[in-house]
C-alpha cells in the first residue's frame, strides 16, 4: 500500500542545535516533495520544494535532501530557535493520482530556550 | 487582501444541519484546493478547481459534500445533513497555476464542530 510517514514522536531539542525531521514514503514515485510549517490554529505555510533530480535544497537556516533510492527526504533546521517550534509537514506529488499532493501526519518540533 | 481568507473561522452545527464554508483565494490564482484536516493528522485532499472547472472531486467523502467556484475566484464548500464525523478543520489553498511544481497558499481554515 502507499504510505508517507514522518517522525511519529514529537521532537524536543535545545536552542542552537540542528533539528532533523524525516519523511519516508513507499509505493510513490513523486516528481517533487514539499515541506510546510503549521502553527496551531493556522493553515500550513510553504517552506521548500525539492525536485526528484535535486539532491539538496537550502534556504537560509533550512536544508532539505531528497533520496529517491531510499525514498526519503530529510528536513534540517540549523541553529534552531524557539520560534521554530511548530508542526512540520511533508507533502509529495502523487503522479499516479492527478498529481495531487499527499500529506504526511506532520512532526511536532519544540525548541527549548 | 494579501492572503487566502476563509469564513467563518468557527462553525458549530447540530447534526443534520447544512453548512456552507467560504474561501477567498489570492487574486489571480488559478488553482483552488479544499482539504479536510482532523486533529493530529495531515491535510486530506477533498477537491480541486482550475478556474471555475472542478477537475478533481475524488476526495469528497460522500455525496453530502459539494463544492463550487462559479466565477473562478471565491469558492464554497457545502456539507449537507452534517454528521459528527464531519467535525474537522476545512482548509482552502490556492496556487498560481495548475497542479505541479507550485507552492500552495493556505487560509487559516474553518473549524467545524458537529454536535
Amino acid at each position: 500500500s502507499q504510505k508517507i510517514e514522518q517522525n511519529s514522536e514529537a521532537l524536543n531539542i535545545q536552542e542552537g542545535k540542528t533539528a532533523t525531521l524525516t519523511c519516508n514514503y513507499t509505493n510513490y514515485s513523486p516528481a517533487y516533495l514539499q515541506w510546510y510549517r503549521q502553527d496551531p490554529g493556522r493553515g500550513p505555510v510553504f517552506l521548500l520544494l525539492i525536485r526528484e533530480n535535486e539532491k539538496e535544497k537550502r534556504k537560509e537556516r533550512l536544508k532539505v535532501t531528497f533520496d529517491t533510492t531510499l525514498k526519503q527526504s530529510l528536513f534540517h533546521i540549523t541553529a534552531s530557535q524557539p520560534a521554530d517550534s511548530a508542526t512540520y509537514l511533508c507533502a509529495l506529488e502523487d503522479a499516479g493520482n492527478n498529481r495531487k499532493l499527499i500529506w504526511g501526519l506532520g512532526t511536532s518540533l519544540a525548541v527549548n530556550p | 487582501g494579501a492572503g487566502v481568507s476563509q469564513s467563518p473561522r468557527y462553525k458549530v452545527a447540530k447534526r443534520g444541519q447544512d453548512v456552507a464554508l467560504r474561501c477567498d483565494p489570492i487574486s489571480g490564482h488559478v488553482s483552488l484546493f479544499w482539504y479536510q484536516q482532523a486533529l493530529g493528522q495531515g491535510p486530506e485532499f477533498l477537491t480541486y478547481f482550475q478556474n471555475e472547472a472542478q477537475l478533481d472531486k475524488s476526495g469528497l467523502p460522500s455525496d453530502r459534500f459539494f463544492a463550487e467556484r462559479p466565477e473562478g475566484s471565491v469558492s464554497t464548500l457545502k456539507i449537507q445533513r452534517t454528521q459528527q464525523e464531519d467535525s474537522a478543520v476545512y482548509l482552502c489553498a490556492s496556487s498560481l497555476a495548475g497542479v505541479g511544481y507550485n507552492e500552495q497558499f493556505f487560509g487559516p481554515g474553518t473549524r467545524l464542530t458537529v454536535l
